[in-house]
């Protein structure tokens, strides 16, 4: 079946800590985008790829690193930097059209205990 | 900047009623729309999009949107609903050009009476 998967579902975290979500995707896209959610606030993007080997910042990168070695995979590393890391953590891909259609992951809830 | 809107923050609707949940974009040359839906926990679902041509779309789960330019809005209904339609909905625009990225809504969040 092709999808995107992420692991794991749950993640604690003690402050102070990195760590790092994976996302990996099985649908040939170029495209690869992470989302932050919190309650009322909608999606929020933190780093997309449009192709292996680069990214850019998205709207709220500040504590957060990525890396893009392999087109399947797009892991997303949260620092200590990052003030408030408890959330949701989404992961997407897409082809580079102009009409391309974001398709997401199951999600990754990360707390910071 | 550009924005989206989506004005009901929750609704409750009875099962079999008729639903509709607003959304209004803010203004842009060639805007690229969607609906998707989550339920608690879970990734975003696509429920249908829209690019051009025919300004009624159809999608999954007997849902439509009607865009409509003028009024820059792209709002989302159902003639009957049930009670697995219970889960949050984001509306979603890009604007034309392959680098354009995804704004989204805050979301509704639909809970169904029986």
């Amino acid at each position: 079946d092709g999808g995107i998967t992420q692991s794991p579902k749950y993640l604690f975290r003690k402050e102070g800590q990195n760590v790092t979500l994976s996302c990996e995707q099985n649908l040939n896209h170029d495209a690869m985008y992470w989302y932050r959610q919190d309650p009322g606030q909608g999606l929020r993007l933190i780093y997309y790829s449009q192709i292996v080997n680069d990214f850019q910042k998205g709207d709220i990168a500040e504590g957060y690193s990525v890396s893009r070695e392999k087109k399947e995979s797009f892991p997303l590393t949260v620092t200590s930097a990052q003030k408030n890391p408890t959330a949701f953590y989404l992961c997407a891909s897409s082809n580079r059209g102009r009409t391309d259609t974001q398709y997401f992951g199951p999600g990754t809830r990360l707390t910071v205990l | 900047a550009q924005s989206v809107t989506q004005p009901d923050i929750h609704i409750t609707v009875s099962e079999g009623a008729s639903l509709e949940l607003r959304c209004n974009y803010s203004y842009g040359a060639t805007p690229y729309l969607f609906w998707y839906v989550q339920s608690p926990g879970q990734g975003l679902q696509l429920l249908l999009k829209y690019f051009s041509g025919d300004t009624l779309v159809q999608g999954i789960k007997g849902f439509e949107a009607e865009f409509k330019r003028s009024q820059s809005s792209f709002n989302l209904r159902k003639p009957s609903v049930h009670w697995s339609d219970a889960a949050e909905y984001f509306c979603a625009v890009k604007y034309g050009g392959s680098q354009g990225n995804l704004i989204f809504g805050k979301g509704t969040k639909l809970s169904v009476k029986p």
